[in-house]
């Protein structure tokens, strides 16, 4: 049974670099959402998409963007990054829109600018 | 704007003691609360939520509106419960979906 998938585990950028994360939920799952960890805090959610459409958008500049593909994969972009975009993204999946389910995460991919 | 508090970073108890993870909230509306577990080395997990009123591994969490708080607590503490502890609340509007999670507390239980 494979769980959701993120790639890659560890990447390290410089500053203004871009970067593309990239998660495959759990077959049979619709809905994909990612988060931000940053060290010693809780994951901070940044957006949500369900069939290929936003569903939720966090507190997050316009320099973050994501997508959701037809399998319903998706891709997390950061444009211009910055020191402070250091941390742990996490991507998560749920069947529906809902989180009345439970929200099942990928290991997450570390991302470190210098 | 929702917000998840949990007051401490760490809880430190000995095995067969009482545990209580504390977890209080803002939020205007009729709350939706999870508790989420990361074990070491495994992913983040769901543990359980209020609405289903649930015992998972021996925890249970009351949502007290009054308080609006959102306890976990366990009356004997095993060492396999040592992990980090997330809180979290779920708020749905129209169409956007949000999950708001608080810091997390580290458990950690001695032998």
């Amino acid at each position: 049974d494979a769980g959701v998938t993120q790639s890659p585990t560890h990447l390290i950028k410089t500053r203004g670099q871009h970067v593309t994360l990239r998660c495959s939920p759990i077959s049979g799952h619709k809905s994909v959402s990612w988060y931000q960890q940053v060290l010693g805090q809780g994951p901070q959610f940044i957006f949500q998409y369900y069939e290929k459409e936003e569903r939720g958008r966090g507190n997050f500049p316009d320099r973050f963007s994501a997508r959701q593909f037809p399998n319903y994969s998706s891709e997390l972009n950061v444009n211009a990054l910055l020191l402070g975009d250091s941390a742990l993204y996490l991507c998560a999946s749920t069947p529906g829109p809902f989180y009345n389910s439970p929200l099942h995460f990928g290991n997450g991919t570390r991302l470190t600018v210098t | 704007a929702q917000r998840v508090t949990q007051p401490e970073k760490l809880l430190s108890v000995f095995k067969g003691a009482p545990v209580e993870l504390k977890c209080n909230y803002s939020y205007s509306g009729s709350p939706e609360l999870f508790w989420y577990v990361q074990y070491s080395r495994q992913r983040l997990q769901l543990l359980l939520r209020h609405i289903s009123r649930e015992s998972i591994k021996g925890f249970t969490a009351d949502l007290n509106k009054g308080e609006t708080s959102f306890h976990l607590k366990k009356p004997f503490a095993q060492e396999e419960d040592s992990a980090m502890y997330y809180c979290a609340t779920h708020r749905y509007t129209g169409a956007n979906s949000k999950l708001t999670f608080g810091k997390g507390i580290t458990l950690s239980v001695r032998p």
